[in-house]
This record gives structure tokens, sequence and C-alpha cells, in this order.
């Protein structure tokens, strides 16, 4: 089984910090990872797929990158609509699909 | 508008079933891999099951593996979940998610969510 491994499980940042997550795979998945955004009581939101594609209507100061076993998503400015846990999930095979933890980030 | 609608939770003694159903519309449901991904409550997202365009292949989590049966009814427009012998650790929201198309891979759209409880 592929294990997903997500840092910080905590953030905390001023609106306009640029802020980075990272997810890190137990064996190489390539480029196979997605990253969602989730708010308290709604459901998670793609925002980027294969690493570092842009989600359509997702803001550009979301990015990706990475490949193999790291991988990272990038807000380069935050803003206050961003304050929410942030999952990486890998997409490796089809037989198996796994989340990262999760990153909440906070309002400083 | 792509729109996954779950129904089917609700408060289950442990060891009773569930079955939670999903209405899909506003895509062409019998063209893609569907999925069911659940989250504990205060917990993080977990990757439940999934099912081929057709039905003919299904994967589960292997800690789900013989209690849960996941099936579709694409002249229905429908995904379902049956849930047998119920632990109180299945106690989370259950999301019905379509799996992108190319690869069948990650989720781009997803329902609401239902809730389901298991408690004496």
């Amino acid at each position: 089984d592929i294990q997903m491994t997500q840092s910080p499980s905590t953030l905390s940042a001023f609106v306009g910090d640029r802020v980075t997550i990272t997810c890190r795979a137990s064996q190489s998945i390539s480029s196979w990872l997605a990253w969602y955004q989730q708010k308290p009581g709604k459901a998670p939101k793609l925002l980027i797929y294969k690493a570092s594609s842009l989600e359509s209507g997702v803001p550009s100061r979301f990015s990706g990158s990475g490949s193999g076993t790291e991988f990272t998503l990038t807000i380069s400015s935050l803003q206050p609509d961003d304050f929410a846990t942030y999952y990486c999930q890998q997409y490796n095979s089809i037989r198996e699909y796994t989340f990262g933890q999760g990153t909440k980030l906070e309002i400083k | 508008e792509v729109q996954l609608m779950e129904s089917g939770g609700g408060l289950v003694q442990p060891g009773g079933s569930l079955r939670l159903s999903c209405a899909a519309s506003g895509f062409t449901f019998s063209s893609y891999w569907m999925s069911w991904v659940r989250q504990a409550p205060g917990k993080g997202l977990e990757w439940v099951a999934n099912i081929k365009q057709d039905g003919s292949d299904k994967y589960y989590v292997d800690s789900m593996k013989g209690r849960f049966t996941i099936s579709r009814d694409n002249a229905k427009n429908s995904l379902y979940l049956q849930m047998n012998s119920l632990r109180a650790e299945d106690t989370a929201v259950y999301y019905c998610a379509r799996t992108e198309r190319v690869r069948a891979g990650y989720f781009d759209y997803w329902g609401q969510g239902t809730l389901v409880t298991v408690s004496s």
C-alpha cells in the first residue's frame, strides 16, 4: 500500500503570505497526485491534478510541483478564502487511492 | 451542471446494514468510473471503493473488503454502497465522487455527503 504523509499538520499564516505544503509518498507515484481544499461542513474541492495542472476555475495563486515521491502545494499570496484544510491524494493505481492526513491552514 | 446527491445515511446499530445511494445528473454517468470516499468526524478523507463504467471492475480499500459492496445502475444514473456488519468506526460522512475520465484517478466532482452513524 502507498502511504501519503503531509507536512505540516497545521500551518498558521497571515493574509498575503506565501505558504507551502509538502506531501511525500512511500514509493514513487510519478506525477499521479492531486490536491484538494476542504472547508468545514463542505465537500472537498479539486485544486491541482497530475501534480502541477491547475483545475479550471482555480485561482492562479495555487500551484503544484514535484514528481516521484515528493510534492508541494504553494499558495503565492494567501487570501482570506484560502484558510481551509488541504489534502493530497495519490492515484498511481486504479486499485488503490490514498489521501494524506491533511494540513489545516489557519489565520495567524 | 454536474450534480451528485447522496442519500440513505442515518443511525444504525452495530452489526446492522445500510444502503447508500448517489443520484447523478449533468453528465454522461455511464462514461465515468465512480467512487465512494468517507470522512470520520474530525478526521481526514479515506477512499472506500470505486467501480468501472459498466460495473465490471470494482476495487475496495482492504479494511472494507467483504463488508461493503459498490454497485451502479447506469439506466438510473445511480451509484450505490451496500454496507453490512457495520462498526462504530464506520461512522462518517460518505461522499460520492466522480472520477476523472482520462486515468480514472482523481475526483473532479463530489456530492455533499450523507452522514452514517453507527451506535447503539
